[in-house]
């Protein structure tokens, strides 16, 4: 699977938009972008995932660049719950286990 | 609910004692798997399946066995536990094939000592 680059952490204020970048650079052409987040060592949760084309769900949007090479996940209007670390994961469908690296530590401030 | 269960979610326990901590999902997924996470490390995967009676080695597999012989459980067996296997827990599941998500367990926190 392709390796991933994530900023170690960001800050942002409450009910502003958090826009953590990803970079993959060596994504091959079967490879999806997944994000997770982990709340203070509960269990990972899944946020969302793309292949080429920007996508959207409840809880944020993912936004790939044209070339694939990084991804940026929004999250529209942070509030404290969602201080976290978030993970950035590219891998392929089928068979492959999913592949944690450092994510970007998320703190939303008040 | 449609969940990923562990237990026990704590436990201390000493050098050579065997132990399991078993591991449940309800969504009738395929795969399964182990991570254990420390700090500095990250997550890290110990074991997965992929269905009933297939097991493979992930990432960090020495000092543990695994067993899949239901397609809803998936313990994970330390023989003979030692302190640097002190660490956090997730169990995940999913469906296999496709593009679905991962779901985790809530974690076992354990303490060898």
């Amino acid at each position: 699977d392709a390796k991933t680059t994530q900023p170690p952490s960001m800050d942002c204020a409450e009910g502003r938009a958090a826009n953590l970048p990803c970079n993959h650079s060596t994504i091959s052409g079967n490879e999806y972008v997944y994000w997770y987040r982990q709340i203070h060592s509960q269990g990972p949760q899944y946020i969302i995932h793309g292949l080429k084309n920007n996508e959207t769900n409840e809880m944020a949007s993912l936004i790939i660049t044209e070339d694939r090479k990084s991804s940026t996940l929004i999250l529209p209007h942070a509030t404290l719950r969602d201080t976290a670390v978030y993970y950035c994961i590219v891998r392929v469908v089928v068979g492959t286990p999913l592949v944690f690296g450092k994510g970007t530590r998320l703190s939303v401030i008040a | 609910e449609a969940q990923v269960t562990q237990n026990p979610r704590y436990l201390i326990t000493v050098t050579g004692k065997k132990l399991t901590v078993t591991c449940s999902q309800n969504m009738n997924h395929e795969y399964m798997s182990w991570y254990r996470q420390d700090p500095g490390l990250g997550l890290r995967q110990i074991y997965y399946s992929m269905n009933v009676e297939v097991t493979d080695k992930g990432d960090v597999p020495e000092g543990y066995k695994v067993s899949r012989k239901e397609k809803r459980n998936f313990p994970l067996i330390l023989e003979s536990p030692s302190p640097n296997q002190t660490s956090l827990y997730f169990c995940a599941s999913r469906i296999e094939g496709g593009y679905n998500e991962q779901f985790f367990g809530p974690g076992t926190r354990l303490t060898v000592l």
